[in-house]
C-alpha cells in the first residue's frame, strides 16, 4: 500500500494564478481532510470529506475549493492563488468510526509570490 | 467550542536525558487524545491515542502520555531520548459528541536533542 499520496510536492506560483492539488488514498477510507500548516499555527482544518461526492468547510475555508469525485481522490483548488495561501498542506484519510487515527501524505509546500 | 495547548513551543534536552511535552486540552465533553510526530521533511505520523479505559497509554520508539481528567492534560514522556526523536510533536484532540468529525491540533512542540 502507497498510504496517503500528495501531487505535486513543490509548487511556486503567482498571485492570481490558480492550480489543484492531488491527495490519492489506496486504503479504502471514508473520510479525507486538507490542513495547512504555518509556523507556530499547528495544522488547521481547510475542508473535509467524509464519504464519496460529500465536502465540508473546516476552520479555514475561504480562497479554496475541494471535490470528492472518486472515494480515493481529495482534490483542493486553489482559483486565485495569494500570498497568503503560501503553506505547507496536509491531506489525511481515515476509516469512518471516531476512534480510528488520521493517516497523513507526506505534503505539498506551496509558495505564492 | 475544542482547544488544545501545547505550551512549550520550544525543548531542547541532551540525549538519554528524560523528556515530558506538555499539553492541556479545553472541552465541555469526552474527549479522545492523540499524539502525533513530525520528522523534518515528513507528514505526521501517529505516536499513541487514548480513547477510553486505562489512563496511561503506550505508544511507539517508548514514548508514552497520560491521560489526567481532572487537570484536562495529556502530556508525553519519554525516560531516555535519542538524537533520531528529534521532530515537531502534535498533540490533538477529537470530540466524542459534538456532530462533527474534526481533530483539533496544537500549535506544536519543537524537541531538539543535542549530543
Amino acid at each position: 500500500n502507497a498510504g496517503v499520496t500528495q501531487t505535486p510536492k513543490f509548487r511556486v506560483l503567482k498571485t492570481g494564478q490558480s492550480m489543484t492539488l492531488l491527495c490519492a488514498q489506496d486504503m479504502n477510507h471514508e473520510y479525507m481532510y486538507w490542513y495547512r500548516q504555518d509556523p507556530g499555527m499547528g495544522l488547521r482544518l481547510i475542508h473535509y470529506s467524509v464519504g464519496e461526492g460529500t465536502t465540508a468547510k473546516g476552520e479555514v475555508p475561504d480562497g479554496y475549493n475541494v471535490s470528492r469525485l472518486k472515494k480515493q481522490n481529495f482534490l483542493l483548488g486553489l482559483e486565485s492563488a495569494a500570498p497568503s495561501q503560501t503553506s505547507v498542506y496536509f491531506c489525511a484519510s481515515r476509516l469512518s468510526g471516531v476512534n480510528n487515527e488520521q493517516f497523513f501524505g507526506p505534503g505539498t509546500r506551496l509558495t505564492v509570490l | 467550542a475544542q482547544s488544545v495547548t501545547q505550551l512549550d513551543s520550544q525543548v531542547p534536552v541532551f540525549e538519554e536525558a528524560p523528556v515530558e511535552l506538555r499539553c492541556n486540552y479545553s472541552s465541555s465533553v469526552s474527549v479522545y487524545l492523540f499524539w502525533y510526530v513530525q520528522y523534518p521533511n515528513q507528514g505526521l505520523q501517529l505516536l499513541l491515542k487514548y480513547l477510553s479505559g486505562s489512563t496511561l497509554v503506550k505508544g511507539i520508539n517508548g514514548f508514552e502520555a497520560e491521560f489526567n481528567k481532572s487537570q484536562t492534560s495529556f502530556h508525553l514522556r519519554k525516560p531516555s531520548v535519542h538524537i533520531s526523536d528529534t521532530a515537531e510533536y502534535f498533540c490533538a484532540v477529537r470530540s466524542l459528541s459534538y456532530n462533527t468529525d474534526k481533530l483539533i491540533f496544537g500549535t506544536g512542540t519543537r524537541l531538539q536533542v543535542f549530543p
